[in-house]
């Protein structure tokens, strides 16, 4: 079966720290990588997408893939409490349908 | 309106009742999903449907049945719910890339959510 493994946490880290969450996919195969925010009670929202290896930055934000390793992250740098969220890691499967298989989050928290 | 509407937020239904939650994109994207979230599982996909055809239905039972009457409007009927039925439910858009209904786009566009209770 396909999946995405992400550390639910919760991760914590002080305000201005560089928050790390990283997230692994089985499927060597996967093409696209995406890292939606999703505020408690709220909705999930796109905030990254990658599809080669290594680095893409914007902003804060930066998502790292290294596709040997079947591994991704998202990095946010300078974090503030308003980044305190949950984050969505989704990898689309190989093959002719490119379906989003999702991981179940990483709770972030970011402590003034 | 801009983005993704979604109504209502919030819906509390017995298990006879019949409802449905509405969907409506305003990005000029040509598929549209129906979601459900529940506590400690992965977002679990239902339906898909690309230029105004289902393209996917995952299994989901017959009590939820989509509707999408074009590319802008997205339906999802309620009927004979169970307790376990109660989750978040999102409304998603996106842009396909291709002709082919297989090759939608990744990047989603999601409704604020239907937060559903089945009593």
């Amino acid at each position: 079966q396909k999946e995405v493994e992400q550390n639910s946490g919760p991760l914590s880290v002080p305000e201005g720290a560089i928050a790390s969450l990283n997230c692994t996919y089985s499927d060597r195969g996967s093409q696209s990588f995406f890292w939606y925010r999703q505020y408690s009670g709220k909705s999930p929202e796109l905030i990254m997408f990658i599809y080669s290896n290594g680095d893409k930055e914007d902003g804060r934000f930066t998502a790292q893939l290294n596709k040997a390793s079947q591994y991704v992250s998202l990095l946010i740098r300078d974090s503030q409490p308003s980044d305190s969220a949950t984050y969505l890691c989704a990898v689309t499967s190989a093959g002719n349908n490119r379906k989003l298989i999702w991981g179940l989050g990483t709770s972030l928290a970011v402590n003034p | 309106e801009t983005g993704v509407t979604q109504t209502p937020r919030h819906l509390v239904m017995g298990m006879t009742n019949k409802k449905s939650l509405k969907c409506e994109q305003h990005l000029g994207h040509n598929a549209m999903y129906w979601y459900k979230q529940s506590a400690k599982k992965p977002l679990e996909l239902m339906f898909v449907y690309s230029l105004e055809e289902r393209v996917e239905n995952n299994s989901v039972p017959s009590r939820f049945s989509p509707e999408c009457p074009n590319s802008s409007h997205l339906f999802l009927h309620l009927h004979t719910l169970q307790p376990e039925d109660s989750a978040l439910y999102l409304c998603a858009s996106s842009q396909e890339r291709g002709t082919s209904p297989s090759t939608t786009n990744e990047k989603l566009f999601f409704g604020s959510g239907t937060q559903l209770s089945v009593l």
